[in-house]
């Protein structure tokens, strides 16, 4: 079975500072990966997928994550943050294979401080 | 392009109460989600519809919550009766087909007392 682990609950960090927050995936068949961001009192957005092809993926707002098979994990990253990347940041992991059930992690809190 | 609209907004409630939850997904999107969202949790899948009919509704209570999606459009998600533990924020969304991007609505926000 599936399974998403995001191994930090907060991630304080100071404006214009790189910031890296880390996911791992668990599973036996291949899968599809996304990033999804959810600000204040708001729904879930999409920031950005891996389906297939190039393993780095880019987001139009300077975020990019990076698929390692070897290493299950796809690692979401962006070289300067601004206050107002301020939100909830969740990995998440559909197998390639009937249902394409999502399970998401538990949530990264990135606080970006000024 | 209008996104998933749900509603209330907000419900509260008490234990044993019944309540239900209503989401209108983006037109056209064959797929619909609910989800249930506790906090500090990542969002869990509650049901999935294709068009009109249930692909997976696995982590479904089936003893208190049930949901339809009559003409393959809106849906509606009902808790009856509802337990402390169900406080959550519950999320409707919906995709083109399946494995697609999901588009979330703003979710409704539960609080059973």
């Amino acid at each position: 079975a599936q399974s998403v682990t995001q191994l930090d609950s907060q991630v304080p960090v100071f404006e214009e500072a790189p910031v890296e927050l880390r996911c791992n995936y668990s599973s036996s068949v291949s899968v599809y990966l996304f990033w999804y961001v959810q600000y204040p009192n708001q729904g879930l957005q999409l920031l950005l997928k891996y389906l297939s092809g190039s393993t780095l993926v880019e987001s139009i707002n300077g975020f990019e994550a990076e698929f390692n098979k070897s290493q299950t994990s796809f690692h979401l990253r962006k070289p300067s943050v601004h206050i107002s990347d301020t939100a909830e940041y969740f990995c998440a992991v559909s197998e390639g294979t009937g249902g394409f059930k999502t399970i998401f992690g538990a949530g990264t809190r990135l606080f970006v401080k000024a | 392009e209008a996104g998933v609209a749900q509603s209330p907004r907000y419900k509260i409630i008490e234990k044993r109460q019944s309540v239900a939850f209503w989401c209108n997904p983006i037109s056209g999107h064959a797929t619909l989600y609910w989800y249930q969202q506790i906090l500090g949790q990542g969002p869990k899948l509650l049901i999935q519809f294709q068009n009109n009919g249930v692909v997976d509704d696995s982590q479904l209570p089936k003893d208190r919550f049930s949901a339809e999606r009559l003409k393959g459009v809106d849906s509606t998600l009902k808790i009856q009766p509802a337990k402390l533990e169900d406080s959550a924020v519950y999320l409707c969304a919906s995709s083109p087909r399946t494995l697609n991007i999901q588009y979330f609505g703003a979710g409704t926000r539960l609080s059973v007392l």
